[in-house]
């Protein structure tokens, strides 16, 4: 079974920092994908950033980037640059790579506020 | 906007009541999947429907059913409701052979009193 896990219940980082929300995961399969999604106080679940578990490099998306160490199994988050507009609940969550898509296993979350 | 809209937006009913939730995911995609989001349980993967058929089942009580249609949208019921059952529900979708996909919609918050 597939399991994630969100250490941080809460992060505060000052505006324009740095800051990595932190996620590992524990599987058996050998094929996989990780995800990040972000959650504002307006409820919406927004797809920020995906990595698989093939893929030799880091994933990046803007101002995201995802900290991905196989042997670990951590995908950790890094935020650079926060904004106001950042702070929300943020998600990591997996699923395996069976044919045809499957179902996403979600960590409790992160809630990350950004202090001006 | 993900593409996947989701009706209505918000829900208020009384215990014992029958809801239904209705979710049309983005074009092209095949996939729905119905989630659960509560504050005891965090986000939980309720049911999959792929191209009308179940393809996956998770913690879905059996209370709760739905179906995928033709036109591929899907409807998610609610029955026999009782005060846990409120929650957000969030409805996603996805393609055949896109791994790196999946996304979602608004949610329906309903409230049961």
């Amino acid at each position: 079974a597939q399991k994630i896990t969100q250490t941080q219940p809460g992060m505060f980082v000052q505006e324009k920092e740095a800051v990595t929300l932190d996620c590992t995961y524990d599987t058996s399969d050998q094929s996989y994908g990780l995800f990040w999604y972000k959650q504002p106080s307006s409820g919406e679940m927004i797809f920020l950033i995906y990595q698989g578990s093939y893929d030799e490099q880091n994933a990046t998306e803007g101002r995201y980037s995802l900290n991905f160490q196989k042997a670990r199994k951590s995908a950790n988050l890094v935020i650079s640059a926060s904004q106001l507009g950042d702070s929300a609940m943020y998600f990591c969550a997996m699923r395996e790579d069976e044919p045809g898509n499957t179902p996403l296993v979600f960590g409790k979350g992160t809630r990350l506020s950004v202090i001006a | 906007d993900s593409g996947v809209t989701q009706t209505p937006k918000h829900l208020i009913t009384a215990t014992g009541q029958r809801v239904t939730l209705r979710c049309s995911p983005r074009s092209g995609d095949l996939s729905v999947y119905w989630y659960q989001q509560s504050l005891d349980q965090g986000l939980q993967f309720l049911i999959q429907y792929y191209n009308g058929e179940e393809r996956a089942k998770g913690n879905i009580l059996e209370r709760f059913s739905a179906q995928q249609f033709p036109d591929l949208h899907s409807e998610l019921n609610l029955s026999s409701l009782e005060l846990g059952d409120s929650a957000l529900y969030f409805c996603a979708s996805s393609v055949e052979g896109r791994r790196d996909e999946q996304y979602f919609g608004p949610g329906t918050r309903l409230t049961v009193t």
